[in-house]
């Protein structure tokens, strides 16, 4: 199985900020890499496919991008209802994978 | 809109097995690969198997000797058995829609979550 690992787990931040969430597969899985937001009690939501498609309706403060086997989700400006849980999704190979879930918080 | 809602059984013994339909609307459920997903405090997001109206079916290796989805394309909506369950199946189980851009999936619509807690 390919293993996702996140980083940081956790993080806290402040309206405004410029946030920074990495997460790194454990073999090549060329641009197959999905990010997702999830806010408590809901279902994830997919904010960028393919390393760094941005998903209709998201907003452009949200990007990604790869290089080899190391991803980043970057969020150019935190804004308030950007504080969520953040994970990563191969979907290179099945078994299809997550990484373990990055939680910005409020500073 | 693509809205996918579950429904079974929120209590499933120790044992038994853990049946749970997802109901598709806003679309034809034989345009897509369909996926079930847990999430759990301990295992974090499991992806759990998916199928295609054409019977491609692929799941996890570590629940394949357990699980079997199946599709009925007549009603739009495809189910997720899980037999012989344990408290480490207890989780929240989501459905959702397998969405593509070339060679790029992805999970686009996610049904709302039912929590599924297995417990004598």
């Amino acid at each position: 199985d390919i293993q996702m690992t996140q980083s940081p787990s956790s993080l806290s931040a402040s309206v405004g900020d410029r946030v920074t969430i990495t997460c790194r597969a454990s073999q090549t899985i060329d641009i197959y890499l999905n990010w997702y937001q999830q806010k408590p009690g809901k279902a994830p939501k997919l904010l960028i496919y393919g390393a760094s498609s941005l998903q209709g309706g998201v907003p452009s403060r949200f990007s990604g991008s790869r290089s080899g086997r190391d991803f980043t989700l970057t969020i150019s400006s935190l804004q308030p209802e950007d504080f969520a849980t953040y994970y990563c999704q191969q979907a290179y190979s099945t078994p299809l994978t997550f990484g373990g879930g990055t939680e910005v918080e409020i500073k | 809109q693509v809205q996918l809602q579950e429904s079974g059984p929120g209590l499933v013994k120790p044992s038994e097995t853990l049946a749970l339909t997802c109901t598709v609307s806003g679309d034809s459920i034989s345009r897509y690969y369909w996926s079930w997903i847990r999430q759990s405090p301990e295992k974090g997001l499991e992806w759990i198997g998916y199928i295609h109206y054409s019977g491609d079916t692929k799941y996890d290796p570590s629940l394949q000797s357990r699980v079997t989805i199946s599709i009925d394309t007549s009603n739009n909506h495809f189910s997720l058995r899980l037999d012989s369950v344990t408290a480490a199946d207890a989780a929240v189980y989501y459905c959702a829609r397998r969405g593509n851009w070339g060679l790029a999936s992805y999970f686009d619509f996610w049904s709302q979550g039912t929590l599924v807690t297995v417990s004598s």
